[in-house]
């Protein structure tokens, strides 16, 4: 079975300040992992994904994160926040081609002028 | 491409009414999901579909069903309405058997029932 854990259900940050949004999965295999942004009224829409290329993996909009295996993370950051980084934030992660997605519950991210 | 459409986008029902959610995609996908998002809860997954024909149940799956005949076409039905069913539904699809593939979803179905 796989989980996901997102710390923090409410980020706040001022712009142009560093972005960090933790989350940490469990999973008995190595697995695929997400990050999504949904903003205001919209759907879900891929921000990156890791795909065991790289254990830092670039998005966009400025976003990367890092797959540590030993911390079972992967946390997403951003150097600076803008305003237009105001969203919710879901981690993501899935144990194979056909496995179902478990979602975390999400981190909504309030970027102070 | 149009992507993944849903309708309706707003919904009222009064408790026992039955509706269909409609979900359609254009780029050939096997995979399709319907999720519903409630505050602080995540996303959920309802019922999912990896081809036409075949449907199988996630993890809140009373009081909703779905079939799939066609591989554009994925809508779910609502059985008889319930105050507890009031939240955002949104469809997702992804091609193919590689897990790296992304979803891409609709904009999603605001449900109101009262």
């Amino acid at each position: 079975a796989q989980s996901v854990t997102q710390l923090g259900s409410h980020v706040s940050v001022s712009e142009g300040a560093l972005v960090l949004l933790r989350c940490n999965y469990s999973s008995s295999v190595p697995p695929y992992l997400f990050w999504y942004v949904q903003y205001p009224n919209q759907g879900l829409q891929l921000l990156l994904k890791y795909t065991s290329a790289a254990t830092l993996v670039k998005g966009i909009n400025g976003f990367e994160a890092e797959f540590k295996k030993s911390e079972t993370s992967f946390h997403l950051t951003k150097p600076s926040a803008h305003m237009s980084d105001a969203a919710e934030y879901f981690c993501a992660v899935r144990l194979g081609g056909y496995q179902k997605v478990t979602f975390g519950t999400g981190t909504k991210l309030q970027v102070i002028p | 491409n149009a992507g993944v459409t849903q309708t309706p986008k707003f919904q009222v029902l009064k408790t026992g009414q039955s509706m269909t959610l409609q979900c359609a995609q254009d780029m050939n996908h096997e995979y399709m999901s319907w999720y519903r998002q409630d505050p602080g809860m995540g996303l959920r997954l309802i019922h999912y579909s990896v081809g036409a024909g075949i449907t199988d149940q996630g993890e809140v799956p009373n009081g909703y069903n779905v079939s799939r005949s066609t591989t554009e076409d994925f809508p779910l039905r609502l059985l008889s309405a319930a105050p507890s069913q009031t939240s955002v539904y949104f469809c997702a699809s992804r091609a193919g058997t590689s897990g790296y593939n992304e979803q891409f979803f609709g904009p999603g179905t605001r449900l109101t029932v009262l």
